[in-house]
């Protein structure tokens, strides 16, 4: 069974940082690309950055180039979002979504979401 | 940027109702469209891709369609457990979804 659980949200002050974390078990995870896609507290879908199997095709949405970083660790099973310079429209429930291939952008695994609050 | 326009935004229908959705691409995407379903507190759930494959383990109910750069979301028999928002989602270029459409219970 594939499994995704996220870890590292809670408040985060505008400007700092904070690195969210993805646990995957039950899939070849070095075989598929990875994605993490936000909503917003009522609100609908975004995809904030995806990478592929061996980190060699990174993206970005143009609200988070620059100051979100994406990374993975293949032998940890592990996905990362290292979120700087935080801003209050960051706030979301983060997913750490699997892709159905590598780099399809077709999202058929989803976690259930850590909740990142920006706020003073 | 590509836009989706999904339409309606909400819909009320009935058990056993044929309900469809519909989402319209800013330009052309050729097939590359999905369809996800939320339940609310839950992750989305992919449905559709391809514009019409459906994904493992979803019921034959669902279909999705293509005509130009319209593509349309169809539940043949709608269930209790249908009641859902559902999200379109291109793939032709970076990744965008649809604003969502929430199907209530009539």
């Amino acid at each position: 069974e594939v499994q995704l659980v996220e870890s590292g949200g809670g408040l985060g002050q505008p400007d700092r940082s904070l690195r969210l974390s993805c646990a995957a078990s039950g899939f070849t995870f070095d075989n598929y690309a990875m994605h993490w896609v936000r909503q917003g507290p009522g609100k609908g879908l975004e995809w904030v950055s995806g990478i592929s199997w061996n980190s060699g095709n990174i993206d970005y949405a143009d609200s988070v180039k620059g100051r979100f970083t994406i990374s993975r660790d293949n032998a940890k099973r592990s996905l990362y979002l290292q979120m700087n310079s935080l801003r209050a429209e960051d706030t979301a429930l983060y997913y750490c979504v699997k892709d159905i291939g590598d780099t399809f952008y077709i999202f058929d695994y989803w976690g259930q979401g850590t909740l990142v609050t920006v706020s003073s | 940027a590509i836009h989706l326009t999904q339409s309606p935004s909400s819909l009320s229908a009935s058990v056993g109702d044929r309900v469809t959705i519909t989402c319209r691409a800013s330009q052309g995407i050729t097939s590359s469209l999905a369809w996800y379903q939320q339940k609310p507190g839950k992750a989305p759930n992919l449905l559709i891709y391809d514009a019409s494959t459906l994904e493992s383990g979803v019921p034959s109910r669902f279909s999705g369609s293509l005509s130009g750069t319209d593509f349309t979301l169809t539940i043949s028999s709608l269930q209790p457990e249908d009641f859902a928002t559902y999200f379109c989602q291109q793939f032709k270029s970076y990744p965008r979804f649809g604003g969502g459409t929430k199907v209530e219970i009539k």
